[in-house]
């Protein structure tokens, strides 16, 4: 079947520094890869896709790789600020009509 | 609209009583989708509408839930006899078209129902 594991929350972090937030899947067929984030008082938004193994999604800063072997997606960003803090979804596609998703992480970036 | 508008925001219900849940998507777009969020749960997709075909309900979990969808424009998901487990944030979603043409899909900020 088709799922998504990604990295439990929440994460706390300085301003400036380092995110990576650790998403997996197992799917059926080729997925396109996303990421979405939901910000406080706003609905999910797409942050970056990946529709095929060694593409790179980016978005304001972070990035995304599609790792076929190793089933990965994990974003990365160098320097965060505290408007990122949101919480961050990975989900997949493999053809059908919907997405699926991982349970979400809470980012906290505090000044 | 400029978005996914959902209402109510906010809904508390007793146990047994029906509830409605509505979403009104960007004008235009002919895809809709509804996902629930349980309580440390990912999003679990509902069901689906695409123009005027059959929608795609394989998510619903159960027969006390339907949705529809009048006018390919505005939908209602209904629950039936609220059990406390249906507490979830339901959102809503649309997309120009399906996901299967890479569509950008766009949520609204969600329903809110607690069961009581």
């Amino acid at each position: 079947g088709n799922s998504v594991t990604q990295m439990e929350g929440p994460v706390t972090l300085s301003e400036e520094a380092f995110l990576t937030i650790n998403c997996t899947y197992t799917a059926t067929g080729y997925p396109s890869l996303f990421w979405y984030v939901q910000y406080p008082g706003e609905g999910l938004q797409l942050l970056l896709k990946a529709t095929k193994a060694d593409d790179k999604g980016s978005n304001k800063g972070f990035e995304a790789t599609y790792r076929k072997e190793t089933t990965s997606f994990h974003l990365e960003k160098g320097s965060v600020q505290v408007s990122d803090s949101a919480v961050y979804f990975c989900a997949l596609r493999t053809g059908a009509n919907n997405l699926f998703f991982g349970t979400g992480t809470r980012l906290t970036v505090i000044p | 609209g400029a978005g996914v508008s959902q209402s109510p925001s906010n809904k508390v219900t007793e146990k047994g009583k029906d509830v409605e849940l509505r979403c009104d998507p960007i004008s235009g777009h002919t895809a809709l989708y509804w996902y629930r969020q349980s309580l440390g749960q990912g999003l679990e997709f509902l069901i689906y509408f695409q123009g005027n075909s059959a929608p795609d309900k394989s998510g619903l979990p159960s027969d006390r839930f339907s949705a529809e969808r009048t006018g390919g424009s505005v939908s209602t998901l209904t629950i039936q006899r609220t059990q406390q487990e249906d507490s979830a944030v339901y959102l809503c979603a649309s997309s120009l078209s399906g996901l299967r043409s890479g569509n950008t899909i766009y949520f609204g900020e969600g329903s809110w129902l607690t069961v009581v």
